[in-house]
């Protein structure tokens, strides 16, 4: 089975300096990485995802994550937080191991706080 | 505008007194899904359903019911709630080909005494 672990639950960073959040996975067959984002009191949103090809992937709000398939691993990355990047983070992974690819696997969650 | 609404967004209960929470979708999504989110474990898939009347356990089913007779509504079903399943919901939904973006509705806070 596929799982996904997120090194650190919380990551405390003052505004304007650079983060990562980091990801890895377990597999030894292709999957598809994704990273979410949940504000609080909100649902969760799609950052950025990696299907295939470039292994460095753009998403929304400046985010940006790399995949890294020796290491199995696809941190998120954000060279300047703002205190509106303040939310929780999940890293995710689907694939045939997981019960196919419309299943996501989540990991624990990392919670970003930025201070001012 | 595209969503995934859920109903209600906020419920305390007693043990044993059955309950369903609504999950409705305006994008005419076939994949339709939800999870439990506990801090520490991050979201566990529940039930799936890959289109009408076709639904799935997920990896923890134990407690839950769920049906898929319209393809907008997957609404989640606790027969008998438990304190253990105090939690919060999210329904989600996706389209075919799309390579599992999957869009969460609001969430439901299910307090179980």
């Amino acid at each position: 089975a596929q799982s996904v672990t997120q090194l650190d639950s919380q990551v405390p960073v003052f505004e304007e300096a650079p983060v990562e959040l980091r990801c890895n996975y377990s597999s030894s067959v292709s999957v598809y990485l994704f990273w979410y984002v949940q504000y609080p009191n909100q649902g969760l949103q799609l950052l950025l995802k990696y299907l295939s090809g470039s292994t460095l992937v753009k998403g929304i709000n400046g985010f940006e994550a790399e995949f890294n398939k020796s290491q199995t691993s696809f941190h998120l990355r954000k060279p300047s937080v703002h205190i509106s990047d303040t939310a929780e983070y999940f890293c995710a992974v689907s694939g045939p191991l997981s019960g196919g690819y419309n299943k996501l696997i989540f990991g624990a969650g990392t919670r970003l706080a930025v201070h001012p | 505008e595209a969503q995934v609404t859920q109903n209600p967004r906020y419920l305390i209960t007693v043990t044993g007194k059955k309950l369903t929470v609504t999950c409705s979708q305006n994008m005419n999504h076939e994949y339709m899904s939800w999870y439990r989110q506990d801090p520490g474990l991050g979201l566990r898939q529940i039930y799936y359903s890959m289109n009408v009347e076709v639904t799935d356990k997920g990896d923890v089913p134990e407690g839950y019911k769920v049906s898929r007779k319209e393809k907008r509504n997957f609404p989640l079903i606790l027969e008998s709630p438990s304190p253990n399943q105090t939690s919060l919901y999210f329904c989600a939904s996706s389209p075919p080909f799309r390579n599992n973006e999957q869009f969460f509705g609001p969430g439901t806070r299910l307090t179980v005494l």
